[in-house]
């Protein structure tokens, strides 16, 4: 069982595209993440919000447009992508400052 | 982020051996955490340490948060072929927030 879902789990977009990741926690945490898996490179910090608000944005393009409307759901708007943005991206949760993430199955994106 | 330093990159170990990994960081770290992730899948949470030298144990394995804050191990003992996977360490900065993380040690497990 998994307290952070993640849907959905695979997606396929034209780079014209305009389309949405839903993240939902049934852990009660405050905090949430996006993370960006892609081939042979670290997990990358995308952003973070803790209770509702933004808290990071680690440099992601504008393509990428974040929304967290409550501490228990966060999406991923995505539009006009590119080939190189293929990836599996995570999402995860946590309590708040200095405590454990949980991540989510994560949706694998694939953009043509 | 702050680049982490993860060896070996992969291990192709026998049923029955320990296996042991390491993370070393330039940057000093308020938190260290394994994970673990298979094909498809989300990491998982394995062990999470809070405390310089902080020695932690979940059954067979065992994590240990370096004195210097710079650095930790994962070890596994008795290895079963389930262990496979890819291992994560990740440095949590003083942020609180953001996880900095290695690119992960492959382990393969023959029966």
């Amino acid at each position: 069982e998994t307290g952070v879902t993640q849907t959905p789990r695979h997606l396929v977009m034209g780079m014209t595209n305009k389309k949405s990741l839903k993240c939902e926690q049934h852990l009660g945490h405050n905090a949430m993440y996006w993370y960006k898996q892609s081939a042979k490179k670290p997990l990358e910090l995308m952003f973070v919000y803790n209770f509702k608000e933004q808290t990071e944005n680690n440099s992601v393009p504008s393509r990428f447009s974040p929304e967290c409307p409550n501490s228990s759901h966060l999406f991923l708007h995505l539009h006009t992508l590119q080939p190189e943005d293929s990836a599996l991206y995570l999402c995860a949760s946590s309590k708040g400052r200095f405590t454990e993430a949980f991540f989510g199955q994560g949706t694998r994106l694939t953009v043509v | 982020g702050q680049q982490l330093n993860q060896s070996p990159q992969s291990m192709f170990i026998q049923e029955g051996e320990d296996v042991s990994m390491n993370c070393t960081s330039s940057s000093i770290f308020n938190t260290w955490l394994w994970y673990k992730q298979d094909p498809g899948e989300g990491p998982v949470l394995l062990i999470a340490l809070y405390k310089a030298g902080e020695l932690t144990s979940n059954g067979r394995l065992t994590a240990q948060f370096g004195i210097t804050r710079k650095d930790s191990f994962l070890n596994i003992s008795a290895s079963i072929p389930s262990d496979v996977g890819i291992y994560f360490c990740a440095g949590q900065d003083r942020s609180g927030y953001a996880l900095n993380f290695g690119k992960g040690t492959s382990l393969l497990v023959t029966p």
